[in-house]
């Protein structure tokens, strides 16, 4: 069965260098999600992307973050100068036909981040 | 505001008993409901899944998920658990948008 991946399955960086998680969604799907969970909290949703475009964020979501799909297959976060709060579990998920439609997400493994 | 809310934290059941997780959402018109699997150190795995029809939901791993839309509840169930369902178990709801919204969890606990 198709599956996302994730890569590293952990990524230590010192705090204010920049980070990038990289994920290959499922190959014939067309929204790409991250997600994070701090360690003992709720997964908060933090972006959607489709057609080459952020369709949704949240608060969570500054500047400090950004998304894209560099080729085909790869979807990837980064953080620009990371804090000691961005230390998380980061999942990425990828779904055929987005939210609305009765497609679920699939996730990955996830990148536990550790910043020090 | 949307919202999702799984009352117990914790439970601890035995090995062959059955199981209920509860789950509640809160939202405008009914949601998208998802029950998702996090064994420890791994990532989400879908369970089963609500988009409209019969209100009791067929998953992966002999689990079942009945929708009350008097009661805006999505309870997961298993007549009898094995030693490897232990993990922790997100109700999940989309709805209006193109994010999940998880609850915080229930990590389920088996006894021998």
């Amino acid at each position: 069965e198709p599956e996302v991946t994730q890569t590293p399955s952990h990524q230590v960086t010192q705090m204010g260098q920049e980070v990038i998680l990289r994920c290959v969604p499922i190959s014939n799907h067309l929204y790409f999600y991250w997600y994070r969970q701090i360690l003992g909290q709720k997964v908060e949703f933090l972006v959607s992307f489709y057609n080459n475009e952020i369709s949704e964020k949240s608060e969570i979501f500054d500047d400090q973050f950004s998304v894209e799909r560099p080729d085909g297959s790869n979807f990837t976060l980064k953080i620009r100068s990371t804090k000691l709060e961005d230390s998380a579990m980061y999942f990425c998920a990828s779904s055929l036909q987005g939210a609305r439609s009765n497609q679920p997400q699939h996730f990955g493994d996830g990148t536990r981040l550790s910043i020090l | 505001a949307q919202s999702v809310t799984q009352p117990d934290i914790h439970i601890t059941v035995s090995e062959g008993a059955s199981l209920e997780l509860r789950c509640n959402y809160s939202y405008g018109a009914t949601p998208y409901l998802f029950w998702y699997v996090q064994s420890p150190g791994q990532g989400l795995q879908l369970l089963l899944k609500y988009f409209s029809g019969d209100t009791l939901v067929q998953g992966i791993k002999g689990f079942e998920a009945e929708f009350k839309r008097s009661q805006s509840s999505f309870n997961l169930r298993k007549p009898s658990v094995h030693w490897s369902d232990a993990a922790e178990y997100f109700c999940a709801a989309a709805g209006g948008n193109e994010k999940l919204t998880f609850g915080t969890g229930t990590r389920l606990t088996i006894i021998p």
